[in-house]
Formats: C-alpha cells, structure tokens, sequence
C-alpha cells in the first residue's frame, strides 16, 4: 500500500521561508505532488517532481530525493495568503491512484 | 486551464434521503475522475475511481452500494449517497486529470458540503 507522512502544523512569520516535508511509502511510485488548500476551498495544484532535484515555481520549490523517500516544498517570502493546509501526494504507477498525506497546517504569523 | 465543476455547492438533506452530486470537466475530457471524501481539518480520503464506460472502483471500507457512482459520458460523473445518515456529512470533492498529462496534476471540482439532519 501507499502511506506518506507529514508535519501536521507548520508556524511561521510573514516574509520569513518554510519547509514542509514529506515522506512516503509505495509499491509503485509516479511522482510526487504538492497541493495548497484553503479553508473551505478545493485543493489546487503547486508543483510535481518526477525526478530527483529541485523544481523552482516562483516562490514555491519543490524537491524529490527517490533514493530517500523523500520530498518537501519550501515556501519563500511568506505571505499571509499563504495560510493554509498543503498536502503532499503521491501517484502509484499500477492503478494511477493519487493517494494524500494527512495535510500540514501552515500558520503565518504577522 | 483545466476546468472541474460540481453541483450542488452545499446541500442539506433529511436523514434517509439521497442525494446526488454532478461532477463535470468543462472543457476537456476525462476518462477517470476521482471522488474524494474530507472531514474537517483532515485529509482528502479517496473514496473511488470512476471510469467511463465500466465500474467504479471502491477503496476498501466504502460501501459501494451506499456510494453509487456513475460515469456516463466523458465529461460526467456522478456520486448518489444513498439513505444518508448524519455520519455521512462530510466535503465531497471529485477530480479528474487531463490524460496525456504526465505531473500528476489533479483538477478539482470546489467540492459539495453535505449536511444530513
């Protein structure tokens, strides 16, 4: 099966830099995503790493270590709109199942 | 971009009713979408994967005849819950990819907030 682990809270200041990290366990894996959700809205898509390294979005990067597991998305120049929930997800190459993480909770201090 | 709608937004409805929630992509198509689950403060729980044309495929613990899904045509997914009890508020969220779309990008629909009395 499929399981991946994150923070579940995050706090941080306004204009300061965050990283949430991420680590997963699967039979078959596709990818890793990022996902931004906020309060009462739908998830929306940030960024995807196929392949090891870093993956640079404007103010989000992401970065994908497969050897380890491992991913986490960093968030720079904070901003208070970024208060939110981040999921990490994870594609499984057999059924092309998109499984999430429980979701970290971002809190931007001013 | 990719656009995912669903409709209703919220519904309340009476404990044993059901009700049912469209989930549609507005310009393109979608072989698979998704219907996800969330409570508050959790995570997207995915409940199945709808395919057009055949049977949706459940995630061990839903109760597939409680969660009918139906995916008619490639633009239209459908999710009725059946004889709705309060355990089953909750966020409906459905999502679909583009299929040549190789980053696991998922579009998501604003979701349905259910409320049963």
């Amino acid at each position: 099966g499929q399981s991946l682990e994150q923070p579940s809270e995050v706090t941080a200041v306004e204009g300061a830099i965050v990283q949430i990290n991420c680590t997963y366990q699967t039979s078959g894996f596709y990818g890793l995503s990022w996902y931004q959700q906020h309060d009462g809205g739908a998830p929306t898509f940030l960024s995807y790493n196929g392949l090891d390294g870093l993956e640079e979005t404007g103010r989000f990067s992401s970065f994908l270590s497969r050897s380890d597991s491992y991913g986490y998305l960093l968030l720079q120049e904070l901003q208070m709109k970024d208060s939110a929930s981040y999921f990490c997800a994870v594609r499984d190459r057999r059924d092309d199942k998109i499984i999430f993480g429980k979701g970290t909770r971002l809190h931007i201090l001013p | 971009g990719a656009v995912v709608s669903q409709h209703p937004s919220w519904v309340i409805c009476k404990s044993g009713t059901s009700v049912k929630i469209e989930c549609r992509s507005l310009d393109f198509q979608a072989t698979t979408m998704f219907w996800y689950r969330q409570f508050p403060k959790q995570s997207l729980m995915l409940m199945a994967t709808s395919n057009e044309g055949s049977k949706a495929t459940y995630e061990q613990g839903v109760e597939k005849d409680k969660f009918l899904i139906n995916h008619a045509s490639l633009t239209l997914s459908t999710l009725t819950v059946t004889s709705a009890h309060p355990e089953d508020s909750s966020f409906y969220i459905c999502s679909a990819s583009i299929g040549s779309a190789r980053n696991n990008e998922q579009f998501f629909g604003p979701g349905t907030r259910l409320t049963v009395l």
